[in-house]
């Protein structure tokens, strides 16, 4: 199966400032790939599919990146409502499969 | 506005069977596919299971193949997750969700399931 690992594990921010995450594949996934926003008692939310595209209502400082086995979400200007927990997904090959999770907490 | 309320969770023995229920509302649930992917205590998202529209072609998780079996009822808008065999580290909140996009988009609230001697 298809292995993703994201980085950092988690990543210190201000409000107001950038926030890159990191996910890597073992091979390739093209552009199968996904973002999710997890909050603690929430449905985890989809953010961005196949790499680079957001999903219905989505604010625009959620953009991601990348094909191959090199993706990236970025967060251009961290709201108090986006410290959570992120998680790649892929949909290349079968079973689907998620990366570990990077938590976004406040600095 | 899509809603999925899932249900069947609960405190189950070692070896035990459950079945999940997922309902949908505000969707065309005969023409969407459905996953299930849980999230056990203090870890990360795991997929478990999809099951196509049309075809109702099956996938699994290494993890639960041979144990859990999706199954759907679109006239009653129902997805259901059949659980046998059911270990501890099956221990997590099983949610559903709908395939818009090629990736699970709308999601419930979960169903907590504890397998527990």
């Amino acid at each position: 199966e298809i292995v993703l690992t994201q980085s950092p594990a988690t990543l210190s921010v201000s409000p107001g400032e950038r926030a890159t995450l990191s996910c890597r594949a073992s091979q390739s996934v093209s552009s199968y790939l996904g973002w999710y926003q997890l909050k603690p008692g929430q449905a985890p939310r989809l953010l961005i599919y196949d790499a680079s595209n957001r999903a219905s209502g989505i604010p625009a400082r959620f953009s991601g990146s990348g094909s191959g086995t090199d993706f990236t979400l970025t967060i251009s200007s961290l709201e108090p409502e986006d410290f959570a927990v992120y998680y790649c997904q892929q949909r290349s090959k079968w079973p689907l499969t998620f990366g570990g999770g990077t938590k976004v907490e406040i600095k | 506005q899509v809603q999925l309320v899932e249900s069947g969770g609960g405190v189950v023995q070692p070896g035990g069977s459950l079945r999940l229920s997922c309902v949908g509302s505000g969707l065309t649930f005969s023409t969407d596919g459905m996953h299930w992917v849980r999230q056990a205590p203090g870890k990360g998202l795991d997929w478990v299971a999809f099951i196509r529209y049309g075809t109702n072609n099956q996938y699994y998780a290494d993890s639960v193949r041979g144990r859990f079996t999706i199954s759907r009822d679109n006239s009653r808008n129902t997805l259901y997750l059949q659980m046998n065999s059911l270990r501890a580290e099956d221990t997590a909140m099983y949610y559903c969700a709908n395939n818009v996009y090629d990736f699970p988009t709308n999601w419930g609230q979960g169903t907590l399931v504890t397998v527990s001697s």
